[in-house]
């Protein structure tokens, strides 16, 4: 099984702060990798496709980047609808697995 | 709108069974493959099964082989999890979703509670 390890775990920040999240695979999974945003009570939400792919409707402070066994997801400049935790999400092979997830948390 | 809204979750004792449903609206169902995922509380997310789009294809996460089984009926726009056995570690929120091409999981529904405790 190819294991997905995010990090940091947590993360407090501010209004306007970049923030970035790393996933790392296990293995290398070409690009096959997606980024959700959960808020609490809500269903995961595809910030990124692709590993790099913006989703229609996604604001553009969010980018992705990365190929094979690295990957990040930036929020440019936070805003306060953006405190969520996130997931990485690779579906290069089964079992599908996602990442730990990060809570971004406001500072 | 492409929706997905799943039903049947509940209070089940170790051991039992139960059957989880999830009908989908506002697009072509029987061109899509389907997952399940769960979240127990306060925990991660964590994929269960996927079902092909035309039902020819089922696989598993280790932790339900052999006691959960996905199925669907593209008649009823509907997708199943057959769950047995039940174990209090199954406890969790149990989602739906749909599988976009080769660019994972792009809609998903709310989710049904299912908690497992004598």
């Amino acid at each position: 099984d190819i294991q997905m390890t995010q990090s940091p775990s947590s993360l407090s920040a501010s209004v306007g702060d970049r923030v970035t999240i790393t996933c790392r695979a296990s293995q290398g999974i070409r690009n096959d990798l997606a980024w959700y945003q959960q808020k609490p009570g809500k269903a995961p939400k595809r910030l990124i496709y692709a590993a790099s792919n913006l989703q229609s409707g996604v604001p553009s402070r969010f980018s992705g980047s990365g190929s094979g066994t690295e990957f990040t997801l930036t929020i440019s400049s936070l805003q306060p609808e953006d405190f969520a935790t996130y997931y990485c999400l690779q579906h290069n092979s089964f079992p599908w697995t996602f990442g730990q997830g990060t809570k971004v948390e406001i500072k | 709108q492409e929706q997905l809204v799943e039903s049947g979750g509940g209070v089940v004792q170790p051991g039992r069974s139960l059957r989880l449903s999830c009908v989908a609206s506002g697009f072509t169902f029987s061109t899509f493959g389907m997952h399940w995922v769960r979240q127990a509380p306060g925990k991660g997310l964590e994929w269960v099964a996927i079902i092909w789009y035309d039902g020819s294809k089922t696989l598993y996460a280790d932790s339900v082989k052999g006691r959960f089984t996905i199925s669907r009926d593209n008649s009823k726009n509907t997708v199943y999890l057959q769950m047995s056995s039940l174990r209090a570690e199954d406890t969790a929120i149990y989602s739906c979703a749909r599988e976009n091409s080769k660019y994972g999981l792009d809609v998903w529904g709310q989710g049904t509670t299912v908690t497992v405790s004598s």
